[in-house]
């Protein structure tokens, strides 16, 4: 079946710097990716968006000057959390979909320190 | 009023038991619906589609009401594996966006 990617499943960062997220799709392209956001306990947050070739779509209240997203490929769109705080730790998971069907990648539990 | 709206559960029940999880869903062009299950820590993967029909896949039966914009998920002969959280996805019309509900937990014990 379709893969998804996403390097690095795990992230320990200071305060104040900024973290790279990868999500490739290994075996078909992509042209939007999606960025979700969860907190312990609960429900995947949509933040953003990515399409190939032209800037992300943000949903409401999602600072897109902090999470910087680059879709630069058919198969791979990253997401640069800038100026990481503390309350930026959480797990973030990417996604795409082919034939309907929504595929993830494992997820990125960050920690900001 | 959230999109899409779950009981977090816990359920616990013992193996072999039938338990069934209910989501409803407040956008009216919602077009398509799914449950996913997602085990702790890890990525959510689709469990199955649900279609107006109604649909059943091995122990897991699914079920959609359009009018009460109400989704189930039945699941037979619970097994020890079957321990996750399970979660009510849907889409809008003509979008690729899809809104999580905030999962049911299921635990089941020996």
């Amino acid at each position: 079946g379709a893969v998804v990617s996403q390097h690095p499943s795990r992230v320990i960062c200071k305060s104040g710097t900024s973290v790279k997220i990868e999500c490739r799709s290994l075996d078909f392209q992509a042209t939007t990716m999606f960025w979700y956001r969860q907190f312990p306990k609960q429900s995947l947050m949509l933040m953003a968006t990515s399409n190939e070739g032209s800037k992300a779509t943000y949903e409401q209240g999602v600072e897109k000057d902090k999470f910087l997203i680059n879709h630069a490929s058919l198969t791979l769109s990253t997401l640069t959390v800038t100026s990481a705080h503390p309350e930026d730790s959480s797990f973030y998971i990417c996604s795409a979909i082919l034939n309907t069907e929504a595929f993830f990648g494992q997820g990125t539990r960050l920690t900001v320190v | 009023r959230k999109e899409v709206e779950q009981d977090p559960g816990p359920f616990n029940v013992p193996e072999g038991a039938t338990v069934a999880f209910n989501c409803t869903y407040s956008n009216s062009a919602s077009q398509s619906f799914f449950w996913y299950r997602q085990d702790c820590r890890k990525e959510p993967k689709l469990l199955m589609s649900v279609y107006s029909s109604g649909n059943e896949d091995g122990r897991f039966t699914a079920q959609l009401n359009r009018a009460s914009q109400y989704i189930s998920l039945l699941i037979r002969d619970s097994k020890l594996s079957d321990s996750a959280t399970y979660l009510c996805v849907v889409n809008a019309r003509n979008t690729d966006k899809l809104i999580f509900g905030t999962g049911t937990r299921l635990q089941v014990f020996p």
